[in-house]
């Protein structure tokens, strides 16, 4: 168990619609970072979080946005969702800006 | 995207004999070089990590090599076990702070 945690573990919704994902980092961790991983694209980096703000920012679509609460969760909102959203999303936390990052056990969206 | 494929290469070793999975990285300026391992159904763990300016590192049964000149990257998984079979990803600090994966290595331990 990495500590850090992740809710919904499955998600199951329609084209069009929007969700929200959860993570929990782990304690004391400020970063939280979020990845995709899709069987056509491996894991993508979508973007991170470091104390509240912003820090870096990968493939991540118009179409999803994110942010970091000052209790440090984190959440993922995807809207107008498509087929091809279909993925594993992963989150994960690290102490403070490294690359030893802890990953959560996945939420899998299905957009049907 | 900056993976590329999903055949996965897979190795499958015998149990107690070491494993080496290889992966080519394609940015010179990455500070640092990053090995993960995805077992079925989790999320990647962290297992080692080597700065650019190092030619090896070992960790508990695992060691990484980094050949600079031919931006090549090595994990070596001494007497490999059944609970190291696992998708293995490499990945480099590209852009930053941000992570880019290799498109992985399945590893098969045989008992």
């Amino acid at each position: 168990d990495s500590g850090v945690t992740q809710t919904p573990k499955h998600l199951i919704t329609a084209t069009g619609q929007r969700v929200t994902l959860r993570c929990s980092p782990r304690s004391g961790d400020l970063s939280v970072y979020w990845y995709q991983q899709s069987l056509d694209q491996g894991l993508q980096f979508l973007i991170q979080y470091y104390n509240g703000e912003e820090r870096a920012k990968g493939n991540i679509l118009e179409r999803f946005s994110a942010q970091q609460f000052p209790d440090l969760h984190s959440e993922l909102n995807l809207s107008s969702l498509e087929l091809g959203d279909s993925a594993l999303y992963f989150c994960a936390s690290s102490r403070d800006n490294s690359y030893e990052q802890y990953f959560g056990p996945g939420t899998r969206l299905t957009v049907t | 995207g900056e993976s590329v494929g999903l055949h996965l290469p897979t190795l499958s070793v015998q149990e107690g004999d070491n494993s080496i999975i290889n992966c080519a990285y394609s940015n010179s300026a990455s500070d640092y070089f990053i090995w993960y391992k995805q077992e079925s159904g989790k999320g990647p763990q962290f297992i080692i990590d080597i700065r650019s300016n190092m030619d090896k590192r070992q960790g508990q049964r695992v060691t990484v090599l980094l050949n600079k000149t031919v931006k090549h990257l090595s994990l070596q998984i001494a007497a490999t076990q059944p609970g190291d079979s696992a998708v293995y990803f490499c990945a480099e600090n590209k852009y930053g702070n941000k992570l880019v994966f290799g498109a992985g290595t399945i590893l098969r331990v045989k008992s």
